[in-house]
């Protein structure tokens, strides 16, 4: 069965700081990976999408990167901003008509 | 920016009662997609929809829901008979082509079964 673990499940910086989110997942024959910003009762933004024969993407201040070989992703997020703050998902496409495969979400507070 | 758009972003309903989810997705958008998420539950697949009929659907797709396209822009999603454990956040989603390109969520209707 398909799975996406994302860690850690909160995390709280202060503003200016660089961090780092870790996605990971089961499916070596993962197709691509897409990362969403989520806020509060509010809908799903794509930020990223990395294609299986990419090895990462960015996009301003945010920089994604794919390692299938070991089942990961990362988001990585320069100098953070209490804008930052939100719930970032990471989700998996593999097969099919292309379902999104989600993990659970890391919560981001920046504080100033 | 075009937006999928979502109507009622509120539902309350009593057990047992159908419900229809409005959805507009983005107009030239070929793929169709529901999702839902129970309040702090992960995201879950519900269906896909192509080319006038469903492509994949999961295991929680019984046969209480359906999803029709009944013109050019409005995609919707009935269930028939709610229960308690309906209540939940469900995404309508769209995406212009293949697996390559993003996939764009609509701000969700927060559907609450009584």
């Amino acid at each position: 069965k398909q799975e996406v673990t994302q860690i850690p499940a909160a995390l709280s910086v202060p503003e200016g700081e660089n961090l780092v989110l870790n996605c990971s997942f089961t499916d070596s024959a993962i197709y691509n990976l897409q990362w969403f910003r989520q806020d509060p009762g509010k809908g799903l933004t794509s930020l990223l999408l990395i294609q299986s024969s990419q090895r990462e993407q960015t996009s301003g201040r945010l920089n994604a990167s794919l390692d299938k070989s070991s089942g990961r992703s990362t988001l990585y997020i320069a100098a953070s901003q209490p804008g930052d703050s939100a719930t970032y998902l990471c989700a998996e496409v593999s097969g099919g008509y292309n379902k999104l495969i989600f993990g659970a979400g890391t919560r981001l507070a920046v504080h100033p | 920016e075009p937006e999928v758009t979502q109507t009622p972003s509120h539902q309350v309903t009593q057990m047992g009662q159908e419900v229809i989810l409005r959805c507009v997705p983005i107009s030239n958008h070929l793929y169709f997609y529901w999702y839902r998420q129970i309040l702090g539950q992960k995201v879950e697949f519900l269906v896909s929809f192509y080319n006038n009929e469903i492509s994949e659907k999961s295991e929680i797709f019984d046969d209480q829901f359906s999803v029709e396209r009944p013109d050019g822009s409005n995609f919707t999603l009935k269930i028939r008979s709610t229960k308690l454990e309906d209540s939940a956040m469900y995404f309508c989603a769209s995406r212009l082509t293949g697996p390559n390109e993003k996939l764009f969520f609509g701000s969700g209707t927060q559907l609450s079964v009584l």
